[in-house]
């Protein structure tokens, strides 16, 4: 099994500013990871796929980058709605993994 | 659009067992495989089974294998996770999710149903 560790696990930022989030696999997972979205009491919603490329209707205010073990996922100028914990997952191979988490809070 | 909606969820003993199911809409469902993963309360997303487009292949995580059943019924556009001797642990909130893309199960996880929760508690 493919081990996903993000972090921070808590990010607090003020509105406006970005957000560097990082997640690493402890082994290569290729360009084989995505990114979700959750907002409280809502489903997770994808924003980035093969590492780097937005999801449909995902702002441009989201980028993905990394590949093989160590990926990032930034966030420019936060706006209210971006406020929301935020998972990567790896699809390179089965069972299919999730990092634990980074909550993107207001600071 | 695509539409994906869970039910079958509730409060249910240890040890019984519960269906869930996962109906489907706009969108071709007999081309997508179909993935079941679920969020305990105030916890991080674990996968727990995929299913292929034509149910031929399944993949179980080890925590649930032998206890839980995926499985589908395509002329009704429905998905099902049977969950059997529950416990405890099984309590949380459980998403159904359509595979990126069609005919294949090596991709990200697509649109996301809202979820079902399921309390396991005597």
């Amino acid at each position: 099994e493919i081990v996903m560790t993000q972090s921070p696990a808590t990010l607090s930022v003020s509105p406006g500013e970005g957000a560097s989030l990082s997640c690493r696999a402890d082994q290569s997972v290729g360009n084989k990871l995505a990114w979700y979205q959750q907002r409280p009491g809502q489903a997770p919603r994808l924003l980035i796929y093969g590492a780097s490329s937005r999801a449909t209707g995902v702002p441009d205010t989201f980028s993905g980058s990394g590949s093989g073990t160590e990926f990032t996922l930034t966030i420019t100028s936060l706006q209210s709605e971006d406020f929301a914990v935020y998972y990567c997952q790896q699809y390179y191979n089965w069972p299919r993994t999730f990092g634990q988490g980074t909550k993107v809070d207001i600071k | 659009q695509v539409q994906l909606v869970e039910s079958g969820g509730g409060v249910v003993q240890p040890g019984r067992s519960l269906r869930l199911s996962c109906a489907a809409s706009g969108f071709s469902f007999s081309s997508y495989g179909i993935h079941w993963v679920r969020q305990a309360p105030d916890e991080g997303l674990e996968w727990v089974a995929s299913i292929w487009y034509d149910g031929t292949t399944k993949y179980y995580a080890d925590s649930v294998k032998g206890r839980f059943i995926i499985s589908r019924d395509n002329p009704k556009n429905t998905a099902f996770l049977e969950i059997n001797r529950l416990r405890v642990d099984d309590t949380a909130t459980y998403f159904c999710a359509k595979e990126a893309r069609e005919w294949e199960m090596t991709e990200w996880l697509g649109p996301w149903g809202q979820g079902t929760l399921v309390i396991v508690s005597s």
